[in-house]
């Protein structure tokens, strides 16, 4: 059974700090890796997609990925209270035609003023 | 350009009544999957489409729920009868190219 894990959270950081999620995935041959941001009783919205090890930065968002390891991260630099939300990562294994991404269940992020 | 749209946004039914939602995906998108959502857990995939052809429905629980996907456009989910269980956020993606998927507002089912 494959598998992607998170911390459910909550995780709390101040305004301006760095916040850090991570994400662990059982299946070691998987090669695509995303993290979706859902804010409260909204749908999920792709935030970034990572496929190569080490680290891809978009704006005050960096993902890492060590498949070594099997973890992938997202850092959340300057962390506002908007980004308050969970944080759900993705992950699509190797084996199969489908494609289909296998979830976490999220990790909620609260930011505080 | 226009984003997922799907229909109804609240459905409160009683159980063992029957419930359908639509979708409408991004246009161009050949990609299209339902996924359900129960309140604090990860989106759970009931069945994907690639043009009109189901390419996965291995969670999607054939008794009572059913999907179809007519002209490889437009979907409708349907759940017959519903039980207590299916209450949930039903949520409809596309994809154009198997990497981003967006979602749609979802549909937020309550049986009771």
């Amino acid at each position: 059974q494959k598998e992607v894990e998170q911390n459910s959270g909550p995780l709390s950081v101040p305004e301006g700090a760095i916040a850090s999620l991570n994400c662990t995935y059982s299946d070691r041959g998987s090669q695509s890796f995303f993290w979706y941001r859902q804010y409260s009783g909204k749908s999920p919205e792709l935030i970034m997609f990572i496929y190569s090890n080490g680290d891809k930065e978009d704006g005050r968002f960096t993902a890492q990925l060590n498949k070594a390891s099997q973890y992938v991260s997202l850092l959340i630099r300057d962390s506002q209270p908007s980004d308050s939300a969970t944080y759900l990562c993705a992950v699509r294994p190797n084996a199969g035609n489908n494609r289909k991404l296998i979830w976490g269940l999220g990790t909620s992020l609260a930011v505080n003023p | 350009e226009a984003g997922v749209a799907q229909s109804p946004r609240y459905k409160i039914i009683e159980k063992r009544q029957s419930v359908a939602f639509w979708c409408n995906p991004i246009s161009g998108h050949a990609t299209l999957y339902w996924y359900q959502q129960i309140l604090g857990q990860g989106p759970k995939l009931l069945i994907q489409f690639q043009n009109n052809g189901v390419v996965d429905d291995s969670q999607l629980p054939k008794d009572r729920f059913s999907a179809e996907r007519l002209k490889g456009v437009d979907s409708t989910l349907k759940i017959q009868p519903a039980k207590l269980e299916d209450s949930a956020v039903y949520l409809c993606a596309s994809s154009p190219n198997y990497n981003e998927q967006f979602f749609g507002p979802g549909t937020r089912l309550t049986v009771l």
